[in-house]
């Protein structure tokens, strides 16, 4: 089993919808939470940036933990076709700072 | 641009041949990653710097892979002797750690295939 669990998708919407992409993970060591987006070809590229359980929004961007139930979300709001890529969760422990442990990444398409 | 800039973008490869990346982290960034992600995947960790003190490794670097940050500046990733196993997209990411966080910043990565 994968210490960090993210459906590869792909996802598929329409312009304005809500995106919804979700991560699990096992290990209760991780203690702070990243989402990147990576668009095809290219490095990641952070957006979201979180410590502690909760909601931290970001414009259209919203990110939620829920450390008990070893979950995490992203939210995107009003997609575009812009917002077409991969996004991938990253987790880390405060042990070693920046050594990441990424999810396999959830492709989202969002059609016009 | 004052991004993490690494060189070169794509590298083709013979088998056996030694290949060498290199990465400028955004500038006064003390810590400096590297990373390694195949298609389809999450990248995973291969290593990382504070200032110019490789600080740990992961057991995905073999002896083969040798990381250096001279300074605490750059850093190059040797690849030595190749394999069409190390085909591969090779990330670098800096980040300013103060008091323990700090966010990461990725490059562009360096593409690498081996034939």
């Amino acid at each position: 089993q994968k210490e960090v669990e993210q459906d590869p998708g792909p996802l598929s919407v329409p312009e304005g919808a809500i995106v919804s992409l979700n991560c699990t993970y096992s290990n209760s060591a991780f203690q702070y939470f990243m989402w990147y987006r990576q668009y095809s070809r290219k490095g990641p590229e952070l957006l979201m940036y979180t410590y502690s359980s909760g909601n931290k929004e970001d414009g259209r961007f919203t990110a939620q933990v829920d450390k008990s139930s070893k979950y995490i979300s992203l939210f995107i709001r009003d997609s575009q076709p812009s917002d077409s890529a991969t996004y991938l969760c990253a987790l880390g422990g405060n042990h070693s700072w920046g050594k990441l442990q990424f999810g396999a990444g959830t492709q989202v398409v969002v059609t016009p | 641009d004052t991004g993490v800039s690494q060189d070169p973008r794509h590298k083709i490869t013979k088998r056996g041949q030694n290949v060498t990346f290199r990465c400028d982290p955004i500038s006064e960034h003390n810590r400096l990653y590297w990373y390694r992600q195949t298609l389809g995947q999450g990248p995973e960790f291969l290593t990382y710097f504070q200032n110019e003190a490789q600080l740990e490794k992961s057991r995905l670097l073999s002896d083969r892979f040798s990381a250096e940050r001279p300074k605490g500046s750059f850093s190059t990733l040797e690849i030595q002797r190749t394999e069409q196993g190390d085909s591969a997209m090779y990330l670098c990411a800096s980040s300013l750690v103060l008091a323990g966080s700090g966010e990461l910043f990725f490059g562009e990565g360096s593409r690498l295939t081996v034939l």
